[in-house]
Protein backbone atom coordinates (compact mmCIF):
# COMPACT_ATOMS: atom_id res chain seq x y z
CA UNK A 1 0.00 0.00 0.00
CA UNK A 2 1.92 2.94 -1.24
CA UNK A 3 1.36 5.82 0.63
CA UNK A 4 3.31 8.30 -1.40
CA UNK A 5 3.37 7.64 -4.95
CA UNK A 6 5.16 9.49 -7.74
CA UNK A 7 2.93 8.04 -10.91
CA UNK A 8 5.67 9.17 -13.24
CA UNK A 9 8.86 6.83 -13.58
CA UNK A 10 10.22 9.52 -16.00
CA UNK A 11 10.01 12.56 -18.05
CA UNK A 12 12.68 14.46 -20.28
CA UNK A 13 12.99 18.15 -20.39
CA UNK A 14 14.55 20.82 -23.05
CA UNK A 15 16.99 22.71 -21.51
CA UNK A 16 15.96 26.27 -20.61
CA UNK A 17 12.22 24.45 -19.94
CA UNK A 18 10.27 23.90 -17.06
CA UNK A 19 10.26 20.56 -15.04
CA UNK A 20 7.04 19.56 -13.36
CA UNK A 21 7.16 16.47 -11.48
CA UNK A 22 4.39 14.96 -9.10
CA UNK A 23 3.28 13.65 -5.91
CA UNK A 24 0.53 11.87 -5.04
CA UNK A 25 0.24 11.03 -1.18
CA UNK A 26 -2.66 9.21 0.60
CA UNK A 27 -2.10 9.79 4.26
CA UNK A 28 -4.22 12.51 5.59
CA UNK A 29 -1.94 13.09 8.36
CA UNK A 30 1.20 14.22 6.60
CA UNK A 31 2.02 17.68 7.62
CA UNK A 32 5.52 17.80 5.81
CA UNK A 33 6.71 17.15 2.53
CA UNK A 34 10.06 16.98 0.91
CA UNK A 35 11.24 16.35 -2.30
CA UNK A 36 15.32 15.15 -2.47
CA UNK A 37 17.43 14.73 -5.76
CA UNK A 38 19.93 11.52 -6.23
CA UNK A 39 22.62 11.12 -8.39
CA UNK A 40 23.85 7.79 -9.61
CA UNK A 41 26.22 5.79 -6.49
CA UNK A 42 25.48 9.06 -4.50
CA UNK A 43 22.80 9.31 -1.47
CA UNK A 44 20.02 11.28 -1.92
CA UNK A 45 20.16 14.67 -1.25
CA UNK A 46 17.21 17.23 -0.04
CA UNK A 47 16.38 20.15 -2.55
CA UNK A 48 13.45 21.42 -0.57
CA UNK A 49 10.72 21.13 2.05
CA UNK A 50 7.54 22.61 2.46
CA UNK A 51 4.97 22.40 5.46
CA UNK A 52 1.64 21.61 5.33
CA UNK A 53 1.02 25.49 6.30
CA UNK A 54 1.74 26.53 3.51
CA UNK A 55 0.33 25.75 -0.03
CA UNK A 56 3.71 27.26 -2.35
CA UNK A 57 7.83 27.29 -0.98
CA UNK A 58 9.95 28.96 -3.83
CA UNK A 59 13.96 28.71 -3.84
CA UNK A 60 15.69 30.17 -6.70
CA UNK A 61 14.62 27.55 -9.63
CA UNK A 62 12.85 25.23 -7.67
CA UNK A 63 9.29 26.01 -6.52
CA UNK A 64 6.84 23.16 -4.24
CA UNK A 65 3.15 23.39 -4.70
CA UNK A 66 1.04 21.92 -2.24
CA UNK A 67 -2.54 20.83 -2.79
CA UNK A 68 -3.91 19.76 0.55
CA UNK A 69 -7.41 18.99 -0.64
CA UNK A 70 -6.19 17.28 -4.03
CA UNK A 71 -3.39 15.61 -1.91
CA UNK A 72 -1.13 16.21 -4.49
CA UNK A 73 2.29 18.35 -4.53
CA UNK A 74 4.47 18.98 -7.37
CA UNK A 75 7.73 20.50 -7.84
CA UNK A 76 8.63 22.85 -10.24
CA UNK A 77 12.03 23.45 -12.18
CA UNK A 78 12.48 26.60 -14.51
CA UNK A 79 14.65 26.96 -16.23
CA UNK A 80 16.00 23.48 -16.05
CA UNK A 81 19.72 22.60 -16.92
CA UNK A 82 21.24 19.71 -17.82
CA UNK A 83 23.13 19.19 -14.33
CA UNK A 84 18.94 18.94 -13.17
CA UNK A 85 18.81 15.38 -14.65
CA UNK A 86 18.98 12.98 -12.05
CA UNK A 87 16.59 10.74 -10.02
CA UNK A 88 13.85 13.25 -7.91
CA UNK A 89 12.47 11.54 -4.87
CA UNK A 90 9.15 12.89 -2.98
CA UNK A 91 8.93 12.05 0.71
CA UNK A 92 6.18 12.72 3.27
CA UNK A 93 6.24 12.65 7.30
CA UNK A 94 2.78 13.10 9.69
CA UNK A 95 4.31 13.99 13.33
CA UNK A 96 7.71 12.23 14.15
CA UNK A 97 6.57 9.42 11.91
CA UNK A 98 9.89 8.12 9.19
CA UNK A 99 9.89 9.81 5.98
CA UNK A 100 7.97 7.73 3.45
CA UNK A 101 9.24 7.59 0.42
CA UNK A 102 7.62 7.72 -3.02
CA UNK A 103 9.48 5.85 -6.14
CA UNK A 104 11.13 8.38 -7.55
CA UNK A 105 11.07 10.09 -10.90
CA UNK A 106 14.23 9.97 -13.18
CA UNK A 107 14.33 13.68 -14.85
CA UNK A 108 16.44 13.79 -18.06
CA UNK A 109 17.41 17.80 -19.37
CA UNK A 110 18.05 17.57 -22.46
CA UNK A 111 20.48 20.25 -24.06
CA UNK B 1 34.96 12.98 7.13
CA UNK B 2 32.48 15.74 6.37
CA UNK B 3 29.31 13.76 5.49
CA UNK B 4 28.21 10.23 6.32
CA UNK B 5 30.41 7.48 5.10
CA UNK B 6 29.26 3.52 4.38
CA UNK B 7 30.84 0.97 4.31
CA UNK B 8 31.53 -1.17 2.66
CA UNK B 9 30.65 0.30 -1.27
CA UNK B 10 29.51 -2.91 -2.92
CA UNK B 11 29.22 -6.88 -1.08
CA UNK B 12 28.10 -9.83 -3.00
CA UNK B 13 27.19 -12.46 -0.78
CA UNK B 14 26.12 -16.25 -0.95
CA UNK B 15 22.54 -17.29 0.03
CA UNK B 16 22.17 -18.01 3.90
CA UNK B 17 25.55 -16.01 5.02
CA UNK B 18 25.28 -13.18 7.33
CA UNK B 19 26.94 -9.34 6.77
CA UNK B 20 27.43 -6.67 7.94
CA UNK B 21 26.93 -2.85 6.98
CA UNK B 22 28.38 0.09 8.53
CA UNK B 23 27.68 4.02 8.66
CA UNK B 24 30.00 6.87 10.37
CA UNK B 25 26.96 9.46 10.55
CA UNK B 26 27.96 13.40 10.26
CA UNK B 27 29.50 13.93 14.12
CA UNK B 28 27.59 15.22 16.37
CA UNK B 29 24.82 14.30 14.56
CA UNK B 30 21.74 12.33 17.21
CA UNK B 31 20.11 10.80 14.83
CA UNK B 32 20.65 7.98 12.45
CA UNK B 33 18.12 5.99 10.03
CA UNK B 34 19.02 3.20 7.58
CA UNK B 35 16.84 3.04 4.54
CA UNK B 36 16.64 0.29 1.79
CA UNK B 37 16.44 1.12 -1.96
CA UNK B 38 15.82 -2.13 -4.10
CA UNK B 39 15.25 -1.99 -7.48
CA UNK B 40 12.82 0.20 -9.31
CA UNK B 41 11.58 1.23 -5.48
CA UNK B 42 11.68 3.99 -3.44
CA UNK B 43 13.49 4.01 -0.41
CA UNK B 44 11.87 1.88 2.21
CA UNK B 45 12.01 2.93 5.90
CA UNK B 46 14.05 0.17 8.12
CA UNK B 47 15.23 1.63 11.55
CA UNK B 48 16.05 4.68 13.25
CA UNK B 49 18.33 5.77 16.40
CA UNK B 50 17.84 8.90 18.27
CA UNK B 51 20.29 9.82 21.30
CA UNK B 52 19.95 7.34 24.00
CA UNK B 53 16.51 6.08 22.83
CA UNK B 54 14.64 2.29 21.95
CA UNK B 55 15.25 2.49 18.48
CA UNK B 56 12.09 2.52 16.01
CA UNK B 57 12.65 -0.99 14.25
CA UNK B 58 9.18 -0.32 13.04
CA UNK B 59 10.76 -0.79 9.26
CA UNK B 60 12.80 -3.80 9.67
CA UNK B 61 11.22 -6.43 7.15
CA UNK B 62 12.31 -9.73 8.97
CA UNK B 63 13.98 -10.73 12.36
CA UNK B 64 17.23 -11.28 10.54
CA UNK B 65 17.67 -7.89 10.36
CA UNK B 66 18.79 -6.08 13.04
CA UNK B 67 21.24 -2.87 13.90
CA UNK B 68 22.97 -1.50 16.32
CA UNK B 69 24.43 1.92 17.30
CA UNK B 70 27.71 2.44 19.46
CA UNK B 71 28.61 4.72 21.56
CA UNK B 72 25.82 7.08 19.39
CA UNK B 73 27.88 7.02 16.69
CA UNK B 74 28.87 4.34 14.34
CA UNK B 75 25.99 1.97 13.50
CA UNK B 76 25.92 -1.46 12.23
CA UNK B 77 23.18 -3.13 10.07
CA UNK B 78 23.26 -6.65 10.69
CA UNK B 79 21.24 -9.17 7.67
CA UNK B 80 21.48 -12.87 8.85
CA UNK B 81 21.22 -16.04 6.17
CA UNK B 82 20.83 -13.44 3.80
CA UNK B 83 18.09 -13.97 1.05
CA UNK B 84 18.01 -13.22 -2.63
CA UNK B 85 15.09 -10.44 -2.21
CA UNK B 86 17.51 -8.78 -0.01
CA UNK B 87 19.50 -7.55 -2.47
CA UNK B 88 19.34 -3.60 -2.73
CA UNK B 89 21.52 -0.47 -1.64
CA UNK B 90 21.40 -0.13 1.84
CA UNK B 91 21.71 3.64 2.50
CA UNK B 92 21.88 5.07 6.13
CA UNK B 93 21.28 8.79 6.72
CA UNK B 94 21.62 11.55 9.84
CA UNK B 95 20.81 14.36 11.46
CA UNK B 96 20.75 16.63 14.24
CA UNK B 97 17.49 15.23 15.24
CA UNK B 98 14.43 13.50 14.59
CA UNK B 99 11.32 15.07 12.70
CA UNK B 100 10.78 16.05 9.14
CA UNK B 101 12.37 19.47 9.59
CA UNK B 102 15.42 18.38 10.54
CA UNK B 103 17.40 17.50 6.93
CA UNK B 104 18.42 13.92 6.39
CA UNK B 105 22.13 13.91 5.45
CA UNK B 106 22.41 10.85 3.11
CA UNK B 107 25.71 8.63 2.65
CA UNK B 108 26.54 7.06 -1.02
CA UNK B 109 24.80 3.67 0.16
CA UNK B 110 26.06 -0.07 -0.22
CA UNK B 111 25.23 -2.26 -2.84
CA UNK B 112 24.17 -5.41 -1.45
CA UNK B 113 24.00 -8.62 -3.86
CA UNK B 114 23.05 -11.79 -2.82
CA UNK B 115 23.41 -14.72 -5.19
Amino acid sequence: DQQVKQNSPSLSVQEGRISILNCDYTNSMFDYFLWYKKYPAEGPTFLISISSIKDKNEDGRFTVFLNKSAKHLSLHIVPSQPGDSAVYFCAASGGNTPLVFGKGTRLSVIA
Amino acid sequence: GAGVSQSPSNKVTEKGKDVELRCDPISGHTALYWYRQSLGQGLEFLIYFQGNSAPDKSGLPSDRFSAERTGGSVSTLTIQRTQQEDSAVYLCASSSGTGADNEQFFGPGTRLTVL
